[in-house]
């Protein structure tokens, strides 16, 4: 089990469907990440939330729109999206967001995209 | 950009093996971080070492940070079947920036 809960577990959505992923934790933690995972490929960083702003981009396209609401939620909009859009998307949370705190992921979204 | 290179890629081992994934920055690391994750799960952290020659231990699994804050090893003494899963390093680098491992696929034959 664990304490960073994301919905919904799967998705399959259109090329013009909008549609959204949540993430929700009660740590008290400060950080928040979404990644993506391809299959055989470690988590690839998307976007760093640190206390409820956003302080990292990695280049993401703009069809994917991160939302940190509260210090317990995130959300990722998705408009638009492309077949090898199609992955795992982990959020995750770390207490500081700083090196000495590590990752805790929730189960992930299983994202189709057709 | 900088890496953490894992290998091997795949190990296959007899229940009651031993094994061994090994991680090689090209730079120095602030400290490096172990994650396993079991098929059709997600990512779980198991340790961090900040060390340089630090040496850690959980019940079978050993695991070590080079003296130069390079390189990072996890062995398991003696695999079970419940071992089974992909073992990703992950790395700090002075940035800040975390890096992962490409990792390493465990598969344990009863």
């Amino acid at each position: 089990d664990t304490e960073v809960t994301q919905t919904p577990k799967h998705l399959v959505m259109g090329m013009t469907n909008k549609k959204s992923l949540k993430c929700e934790q009660h740590m008290g933690h400060r950080a928040m990440y979404w990644y993506k995972q391809k299959a055989k490929k470690p988590p690839e960083l998307m976007f760093v939330y640190s206390y409820e702003k956003l302080s990292i981009n990695e280049s993401v396209p703009s069809r994917f729109s991160p939302e940190c609401p509260n210090s317990s939620l995130l959300n990722l909009h998705l408009h638009a999206l492309q077949p090898e859009d199609s992955a795992l998307y982990l959020c995750a949370s770390s207490q500081r967001g700083d090196v000495s705190s590590p990752l805790h992921f929730g189960n992930g979204t299983r994202l189709t995209v057709t | 950009g900088q890496q953490v290179m894992q290998i091997p890629q795949y190990q296959h081992v007899q229940e009651g093996e031993d094994f061994t994934t090994y991680c090689n920055s090209s730079t120095t690391l602030s400290n490096i971080q172990w994650y396993k994750q079991r098929p059709g799960g997600h990512p779980v952290f198991l340790i961090q070492l900040v060390k340089s020659g630090e040496v850690k231990k959980q019940k079978r699994l050993t695991f070590q940070f080079g003296e130069a804050k390079k390189n990072s090893s996890l062995h398991i003494t003696a695999t079970q079947t419940t071992d089974v899963g992909t073992y990703f390093c992950a790395g700090h680098n002075q940035g800040g920036k975390l890096i992962f491992g490409q990792g390493t696929e465990l598969s344990v034959k009863p």
